[in-house]
């Protein structure tokens, strides 16, 4: 069956550090990838996309993510943390009609 | 700008009753889709559609049905709830017919007591 996996559960990153969340999403034909971000209490926000093209991909609020087929990874990159980045972040790849979604990792920002 | 509009936002059930959770969509979006949200599971796709009179089933579709008579709207009914259908429930949205960029909904928080 098709899956993601985010293997950090949480993870605590200082104010100014750089960031890094993995995914990876099951082997077979390359999905579309996505990184979705949700603050308490709300819906989910489109961070980035890739659907095809450069594996280098920016989103909003300074995140970007590299695609990388040899490893079935799609992880997320911000270069300087801010304390509203504290959220949490989903990985998505669409599957056909459906899109499947990581279980989530928590940012915590400590100032 | 609506967006994706869901009610209700709270909702408290004893075992056994019936509900139904609405979503309606205001961007003429081809794609629908219900997903539920545990702690520590992520978002599981509970059913989907993919326009008018087209539905179907995603990965935990058991004991919940949809239908879509309408582009708007995509309404998910729990026919006899249970304690483990206690969830925080979204609703997406897509242009595509297939999931592209999801706009989702703020949520209905469901508690079965």
């Amino acid at each position: 069956a098709q899956s993601v996996t985010q293997p950090d559960i949480h993870i605590t990153v200082s104010e100014g550090a750089s960031l890094e969340l993995r995914c990876n999403y099951s082997y077979g034909a390359t999905p579309y990838l996505f990184w979705y971000v949700q603050s308490p209490g709300q819906g989910l926000q489109l961070l980035l996309k890739y659907f095809s093209g450069d594996t280098l991909v920016q989103g909003i609020k300074g995140f970007e993510a590299e695609f990388k087929r040899s490893q079935s990874s799609f992880n997320l990159r911000k270069p300087s943390v801010h304390w509203s980045d504290a959220a949490e972040y989903f990985c998505a790849a669409s599957y056909g009609n459906k899109l499947v979604f990581g279980a989530g990792t928590i940012l915590r920002v400590k100032s | 700008n609506a967006g994706v509009t869901q009610t209700p936002k709270f909702q408290v059930l004893k075992t056994g009753q019936s509900m139904t959770l609405q979503c309606a969509q205001d961007m003429n979006h081809e794609y629908m889709s219900w997903y539920r949200q545990d702690p520590g599971m992520g978002l599981r796709l509970i059913h989907y559609s993919v326009g008018a009179g087209i539905t179907d089933q995603g990965e935990v579709p058991n004991g919940y049905n949809v239908s879509r008579s309408t582009t708007e709207d995509f309404p998910l009914r729990l026919l006899s709830a249970a304690p483990s259908q206690t969830s925080v429930y979204f609703c997406a949205s897509s242009y595509v017919a297939g999931p592209g960029e999801l706009f989702f909904g703020e949520g209905s928080r469901l508690t079965v007591l």
